[in-house]
């Protein structure tokens, strides 16, 4: 069964680096997203790629994230500088319709 | 903005009994209602899919419906098991397929 599939798992990095997260969506899934969820709390969508346009990256923090989609496919996600309340679970989840299908996630940890 | 309320956070149970898990919605025009189950440090599995124009779906043990009119979703789970346990999340769906999530159900099923 195909899965969308993201790493690092786990990461932990210093107040102040440079942090990214790889995610590799389901094959032909033309829709993907990136979520932040902190712990105890529904993930909230931080921004929607459609092949390799941004639809939606109201919530995404701009002066520290970016993400990318270059070739409509594989997306990354980036963090400079990490601060302490970025800490959370990164999601990625991709679709070709109505429903989403998640990955494992990343775990950061910021110390 | 869509409100998402998942009552109660926190459910215990032993084994056998039903599991009744409830979200509320602000908006009545949400598109979808996805419900998905979270093992900790784990991603997000999908469990149930309902379309705007659907008012239940089932799968095995599980059922869930939708009342769009009075802003409320029910996730059923029949004779529950130890791994059931879980936290349990329902999320909107608007029609560009942002999902807006609640903060989810934890739920222990005692042997």
């Amino acid at each position: 069964e195909a899965e969308v599939a993201q790493s690092p798992r786990y990461k932990i990095t210093e107040k102040s680096q440079a942090v990214a997260f790889w995610c590799d969506p389901i094959s032909g899934h033309a829709t993907l997203y990136w979520y932040r969820q902190i712990l105890g709390q529904g993930p909230e969508l931080l921004v929607q790629f459609q092949d390799e346009s941004v639809v939606d990256d109201s919530q995404l923090p701009k002066d520290r994230f970016s993400a990318e989609r270059l070739k409509g496919v594989d997306s990354t996600l980036k963090i400079q500088p990490a601060e302490l309340g970025d800490s959370a679970m990164y999601l990625c989840a991709s679709s070709d319709s109505y429903e989403q299908y998640f990955g494992p996630g990343t775990r950061l940890t910021v110390t | 903005k869509q409100e998402v309320t998942q009552i109660p956070a926190a459910l215990s149970v032993p084994e056998g009994e039903n599991l009744v898990l409830n979200c509320s919605f602000t908006d009545s025009a949400i598109y979808n209602l996805q419900w998905f189950r979270q093992d900790p440090g784990k991603g997000l599995t999908s469990l149930l899919l309902i379309q705007s124009s659907q008012r239940e779906q089932t799968s095995g043990r599980l059922n869930a419906s939708l009342d769009k009119s009075s802003g409320r979703s029910t996730l059923y789970i029949a004779a529950s098991q130890p791994g059931d346990s879980a936290t349990y999340l329902c999320a909107g769906t608007d029609s560009w397929g942002k999902l807006q999530f609640g903060a989810g159900t934890q739920v222990v099923v005692t042997p």
